[in-house]
This record gives C-alpha cells, structure tokens and sequence, in this order.
C-alpha cells in the first residue's frame, strides 16, 4: 500500500520558472490538501479538495493552482516562482468518517528552492 | 474563523520529566475534529490522536495522555517521563465539520527538546 505519493523530492527552479508538484494517494480518500512549512510558521493550507472537480483556497493560496480530475490525483502548480515560494511542500489526504475527517496521510515531502 | 494556536515554540526538558504542550482552538462550529501531529527530525508527519467535538473523555495511551476542555477551548498533550526519542516538533490540528469546508488547518507547532 503506497499510501500518499509526492514527487520530486527535491527541486531548485529559478525566479520565473513554473513547476508541478505531483501527489497521488491509492486510499479512495475523498479530501486532498496542500501544505507548505516554513520555520516558526507551522504548516499552512494552500489549496484542498473534497472531491473529483472541486477545489478550494486554503489560507496562502496566492501563486499557486490546483485541479483534481480525478480522486487519486492533486497536482500543485507554481506559476511563476518567487523567492518566497521557497519552502517545503506537504500533500496530505484524508477520508471522510463520522461526518469529519479521519487523520491526514501525508507525503514524504518536497523540499523547494528558488533561486 | 477557525484557529489554532500552538503559544510554546519551543520547550526542554531533562529526560524523565513531564511535559505538556498546549493547543487553544477556535470554531464556531459545533461539530469540529482536534489531532495531534508529531514530526521528528527525519521530516516526516505522524498521526497521533483524533477527537471529536463530542467526546471530552481524556485519552491515554502509554506515555501519552490528552486533555479536552471545551469550556476552555484546549487540547493539550502530555508526555509522561520524556525520553530523547520524544524530540520532535508536536503540531496541533482542527477539522471543522459544519461548515462544509473540511478545511484541516495547523498550529505553528512547538519544538519539544528532550536531553539526556
């Protein structure tokens, strides 16, 4: 059981530059999110999704883009790199019980810079 | 609006002591999740506990015990007799179910420092 997969590990891009982050999880989870962590900052939501076709802000939402076609897949697009976007990125997801959700599952990591 | 704070940034400790780090949380929500997440230093997230709006029983497991206080709005976590492998950074998470919006929103964490 894969569980939570999220590539590349490792990234250095140039101002300007665009990139996707691909996450993909096998669990049939409903919820899909994206975090990034930066010192002192705790993780912080960038966009999520509780479904095929629907997505939604998170709280740092601004150069970044998101689509979910289908339940397995959430890729997270830079559009334009900043220095700023220059963190370590998490995709996490979660299943739907007791009308809440279960615990997050996330990926290994994405460690970003922008240079 | 939903919030989550995580007040200590950082706390240590000698090993054996107790320790307890704190989560306050806000919703408007009457149904809502609380987790507590441990991070050590290999990077990686690991689930620790979930608990629903409903259920202000206290839960130990092990070393391990968490206190619900709606009336207070708190979450906290306490380690009983710290060990080095505790060392971690322990982040504090809410769900809020109501809404909608299922959005999983984090504390800052606290970085919990163990020594030998």
């Amino acid at each position: 059981n894969a569980g939570v997969t999220q590539t590349p590990k490792f990234q250095v891009l140039k101002t300007g530059q665009s990139m996707t982050l691909q996450c993909a999880q096998d669990m049939n989870h409903e919820y899909m999110s994206w975090y990034r962590q930066d010192p002192g900052m705790g993780l912080r939501l960038i966009h999520y999704s509780v479904g095929a076709g629907i997505t939604d802000q998170g709280e740092v939402p601004n150069g970044y883009n998101v689509s979910r076609s289908t339940t397995e897949d959430f890729p997270l697009r830079l559009l334009s790199a900043a220095p700023s976007q220059t963190s370590v990125y998490f995709c996490a997801s979660s299943s739907l019980r007791d009308r809440g959700y279960t615990e997050a599952f996330f990926g290994q990591g994405t460690r970003l810079t922008v240079v | 609006a939903q919030k989550v704070t995580q007040a200590q940034t950082e706390i240590s400790v000698v090993e054996k002591e107790d320790v307890t780090l704190d989560c306050v949380y806000e919703t408007r929500d009457t149904t809502y999740y609380l987790f507590w997440y441990k991070q050590p230093p290999s990077g990686e997230l690991v689930f620790l506990i979930r608990r629903n709006s409903f259920d202000e029983q206290n839960e130990i497991s092990g070393r391990y015990s968490w206190n619900f206080q709606k009336s207070t709005s708190s979450f906290n976590f306490t380690i009983t007799a710290s060990q080095v492998v505790d060392s971690a950074v322990y982040f504090c998470a809410l769900s809020e179910a109501d809404s909608g919006t299922y959005k999983y929103i984090f504390g800052t964490g606290t970085r919990l420092k163990v020594l030998a």
